[in-house]
């Protein structure tokens, strides 16, 4: 099984600042067909979770653009030009090549500071 | 408007069996994949398995293969998760959720509670 790992797991953030989220895969997610198979997602509070990332880099429908996703290989990074108080919630990567047996990473608490 | 609408909230008894749905309105159910995902109280995601309701058997995840069932049934536009034998760590949250692209559409979630 691929294993996703996220760092930090908690991140406080002053309003307007910018945050930064790491997910390291334990196994290459570039597929043959160019695109990386790594998605983002976020749960705010009481909610279900939310898509905000796929492929890597592409926005969902509705995502602010200041929700910036980057990376190859095994190595991801969501960025947050400058976060806003309902940014807040809990941040989550996902595998999806290997074929239908995906995982989710452990997800990074993100609170205002 | 695409959603995902799944059924309420269940307090089983463990040993007893269960079945949850997702109906999927709003666009060509069985045209897309439909995944289950579990959160236990104050964890994170678990993805537990999918399947197409246009035909395919449904795949799981090795952690939840023979534990559960998922099933769909595509002339009802619905999704199903089940259980034989429930047990106390069966306790959680359950979402189903559509995958294009990524799992773009979710349901509202279902509230499993299993208590003796």
């Amino acid at each position: 099984d691929i294993v996703m790992t996220q760092s930090p797991l908690s991140l406080p953030v002053t309003p307007g600042e910018p945050a930064s989220i790491s997910c390291r895969s334990s196994q290459s997610l570039l597929h043959s067909d160019g695109y990386n198979y790594l998605d983002w997602y976020v749960q705010k509070p009481g909610q279900s979770p939310q898509l905000l990332i796929y492929l890597g880099s592409n926005r969902a429908s509705g995502v602010p653009d200041r929700f910036r996703g980057s990376g190859s290989g095994t190595d991801f990074t969501l960025k947050i030009s400058r976060v806003e108080a309902e940014d807040v919630g809990v941040y989550y990567c996902m595998q999806g090549l290997q074929t239908l047996l995906f995982t989710f990473g452990q997800g990074t608490k993100l609170e205002i500071k | 408007e695409v959603q995902l609408v799944q059924s309420g909230a269940e307090v089983k008894k463990p040993g007893e069996s269960l079945k949850i749905s997702c109906k999927g309105s709003g666009y060509k159910f069985a045209t897309y994949w439909i995944a289950w995902v579990r959160q236990m109280p104050g964890k994170g995601l678990e993805w537990m398995g999918i399947i197409y309701p246009g035909g395919s058997d449904p795949r799981y995840s090795p952690s939840f293969q023979g534990q559960v069932t998922i099933s769909a049934d595509k002339s009802i536009n619905t999704a199903f998760l089940q259980w034989s034998s429930l047990k106390v760590s069966d306790t959680a949250i359950y979402y189903c959720a559509r995958r294009e692209g990524g799992l773009d559409v979710w349901g509202q979630g279902t509230t499993v509670t299993v208590s003796s």
